[in-house]
């Protein structure tokens, strides 16, 4: 069956170091993924997206990977701030419009980024 | 703030009841989805409607319906409630039922409690 999970519950880093938070995958036909962050008493908040026809994606501080061959993709955070700190998701969906139906986000279970001072 | 907003914040409720949780989307959006977060099921996708009429429907018990109102506004009802229905429900909202540039963003949450 289909499923998006995430390698590890929690991570730990020095502010101002980078983080990587990695995910796995299991659907061949996933072909859209998104990392969301969600704060302590707030909804999942979009950071940054990929789809299945590009390997990396950067944003403002942040760069998704993905690799297709072992389906698995990776969200990378430069200089960790304190602000940072929350739990990190990553999601996957289908886009293909011709692929009939509509589908709402496959979410993993999550990583809790804490930030050392 | 993602612009999508949720009625109520808070909600305590005794095992049996009925409650309906609202959620208003983004201007403009069309798509309305339902998402459930609990501890051990983590984030689940319910059900979602574009326009009006329902278009998906994950893990939604049968005991759960939903509907999106001409306005676009949409209500989740929730009955013979129990113990094992506390969570958060978070509403989201996208422009439009698939496809690129679709990104979905989400409410601030209900957070469900049954006694």
């Amino acid at each position: 069956g289909e499923s998006v999970g995430l390698h590890l519950p929690t991570l730990s880093v020095q502010e101002g170091d980078n983080s990587i938070i990695n995910c796995a995958y299991s659907n061949s036909a996933s072909d859209y993924f998104i990392w969301y962050k969600q704060e302590s008493g707030k909804g999942p908040q979009f950071i940054i997206d990929i789809r299945s026809n590009m390997d990396k994606r950067q944003g403002q501080r942040v760069t998704v990977l993905l690799n297709k061959t072992v389906k698995h993709l990776s969200l990378q955070i430069a200089a960790t701030q304190p602000g940072d700190s929350a739990v990190y998701f990553c999601a996957e969906n289908r886009e293909k419009e011709s692929g009939g139906g509509a589908d709402g986000l496959t979410f993993g279970k999550g990583t809790h980024l804490i930030i050392q001072p | 703030d993602s612009g999508v907003t949720q009625t109520p914040k808070h909600l305590i409720t005794a095992t049996g009841q009925r409650v309906t949780l609202r959620c208003s989307p983004r201007s403009g959006d069309l798509s309305v989805y339902w998402y459930q977060q609990s501890l051990d099921q983590g984030l689940q996708f319910l059900i979602q409607y574009y326009n009006g009429e329902e278009r998906a429907k994950g893990n939604i018990l049968e005991r759960f319906s939903a509907q999106q109102f001409p306005d676009l506004h949409s209500e989740l009802n929730l009955s013979s409630l129990e113990l094992g229905d506390s969570a958060l429900y978070f509403c989201a909202s996208s422009p439009r039922v698939k496809g690129h540039n679709n990104e979905q963003f989400f409410g601030p949450g209900t957070r469900l409690t049954v006694l």
